[in-house]
């Protein structure tokens, strides 16, 4: 199917375990980001990829870490998770970065919930 | 740098009009806007950019006051549908992502 895809789309793990959350899009999109969502922040993002083999830190990279080997792909991995950690996460992919144009529209995958006991 | 979202939450009838204001410490030079269902991914409704024009999507319009360094969503004649958590995301400058407030949630009764 077309679009962008989240899995799972329901975690559990224990505190100390490695987490790898999957994002996959079918679009080509140049852009990927990582963002968790607590209640009360908002949307927070995590990393960001803009383009194969180029990841940069978002507002709270600490305690995640990214790849993006191939441009439809861009998991996010808890190295050693924490309860802090416990949230939704989301992907999403633009066809081009700067804020400015339309093609800088964000499309959200449908979200993983991670628990964290 | 996150920017402030006013009301947190608002209560309307069907057919009442609101307003969401999404205000920022530093000049913006964009806006976007989503609108995020319960349970569901944020989509996209508009950009608004610096010198740029009042922008509409059906019956839900934004404007962009650079004096202000404010942007207002405009929800005329709300219906159900409306119900949501409407996130403005803002940008500095041209080539930064954009960091999202903390939302503002509608919900809309019949």
């Amino acid at each position: 199917d077309a679009g962008i895809t989240q899995s799972p789309r329901y975690k559990i793990t224990e505190t100390g375990r490695q987490v790898t959350l999957m994002c996959h899009q079918t679009w080509s999109h140049s852009y990927m980001f990582w963002y968790r969502q607590d209640l009360g922040h908002g949307l927070r993002l995590i990393y960001y990829s803009a383009a194969a083999d180029i990841t940069d830190k978002g507002e709270v990279p600490d305690g995640y870490v990214v790849s993006r080997s191939k441009t439809e792909n861009f998991p996010l991995t808890l190295e050693s998770a924490t309860r802090s950690q416990t949230s939704v996460y989301f992907c999403a992919s633009s066809e081009s970065g700067g804020g400015a144009h339309s093609t800088d529209t964000q499309y959200f995958g449908p979200g993983t919930r991670l628990t964290v006991l | 740098q996150q920017p402030v979202q006013s009301p947190q939450a608002v209560i309307l009838r069907e057919g009442e009009d609101a307003v969401i204001n999404c205000s920022s410490s530093k000049a913006l030079y964009s806006v976007h806007w989503y609108r995020q269902k319960h349970g569901e991914a944020p989509v996209f409704l508009m950009i608004l950019l610096k010198g740029g024009e009042q922008k509409g999507h059906d019956k839900i319009s934004a404007s962009f006051n650079e004096k202000k360094q404010q942007s207002s969503l405009y929800l005329t004649a709300s219906q159900l549908s409306y119900s949501g958590t409407y996130f403005c995301g803002t940008a500095l400058i041209y080539g930064q992502n954009f960091v999202f407030g903390p939302g503002t949630r509608l919900s809309v009764l019949p």
